[in-house]
């Protein structure tokens, strides 16, 4: 099946940095949506990019689909947007199952 | 407007026993699914339906089973619990449009002793 890789595993920063990670696939793919689950569990919704860019406030995505890879940018980083970020594909159509990555846990600090 | 609803949200059992998460969503949504995350992990998927009484297995089925009588309700069972499904359990819905992206409730920590 599709393989999904994020970098990096852990990342930790000040407040106010910038920030990329990284979401790689092994197939083509038709849905990627990037993830932010929150220090208390919940998983929210951030983008649907299956190609192309993006932008919501100060984060932003670019999905390349020819090179099969991903990217979401924070900016001006806050202490809320530590958590684990998620990366998850998906290569069919109808059901859409959704392949997840193992994530990025990003730690800002104050 | 609840979104997803999960419950319980905590819940404890012993080796064998069996319980069953509910999972309830007031979208209208036609397709729902049932993930499992384990500590420092992604989210796999066990079971999905895409409308009511359509239900199929994901990469991690064994050991549950789901139902799906009605659009808003999407139950896992489990049986025999065993300490590997010690897990998050998350179940998630979306509309028949992708672009509108998945509603994910909050989740039931398991925990199989």
């Amino acid at each position: 099946g599709i393989q999904v890789e994020q970098s990096p595993p852990d990342l930790i920063l000040q407040e106010g940095a910038n920030s990329t990670l990284r979401c790689n696939f092994s197939d083509s793919v038709n849905n990627l949506q990037w993830f932010h689950q929150n220090p208390w569990g919940q998983l929210i919704n951030l983008f649907y990019i299956p190609s192309g860019t993006k932008q919501n406030g100060r984060l932003s995505a670019t999905t390349v689909a020819t090179e099969r890879y991903s990217l979401l940018y924070i900016s001006s980083s806050q202490t809320t947007d530590s958590g684990v970020y998620f990366c998850a594909v998906a290569i069919i159509q109808g059901a859409q199952k959704l392949v997840f990555g193992q994530g990025t846990r990003l730690t800002i600090n104050p | 407007n609840a979104g997803v609803t999960q419950t319980p949200k905590f819940r404890i059992l012993k080796i064998g026993q069996s319980m069953t998460l509910q999972c309830a969503q007031d979208m209208n949504h036609n397709y729902m699914y049932w993930y499992r995350q384990d500590p420092g992990m992604g989210l796999k998927l066990i079971y999905y339906s895409v409308g009511a009484g359509i239900t199929d297995k994901g990469e991690v089925p064994n050991g549950y089973n789901v139902s799906r009588s009605t659009t808003e309700d999407f139950p896992l069972r489990l049986e025999l619990a065993a300490p590997s499904q010690t897990s998050v359990y998350f179940c998630a819905s979306r509309g028949g449009r992708i672009i509108y992206g998945y509603t994910f409730g909050s989740g039931t920590r398991l925990t199989v002793v």
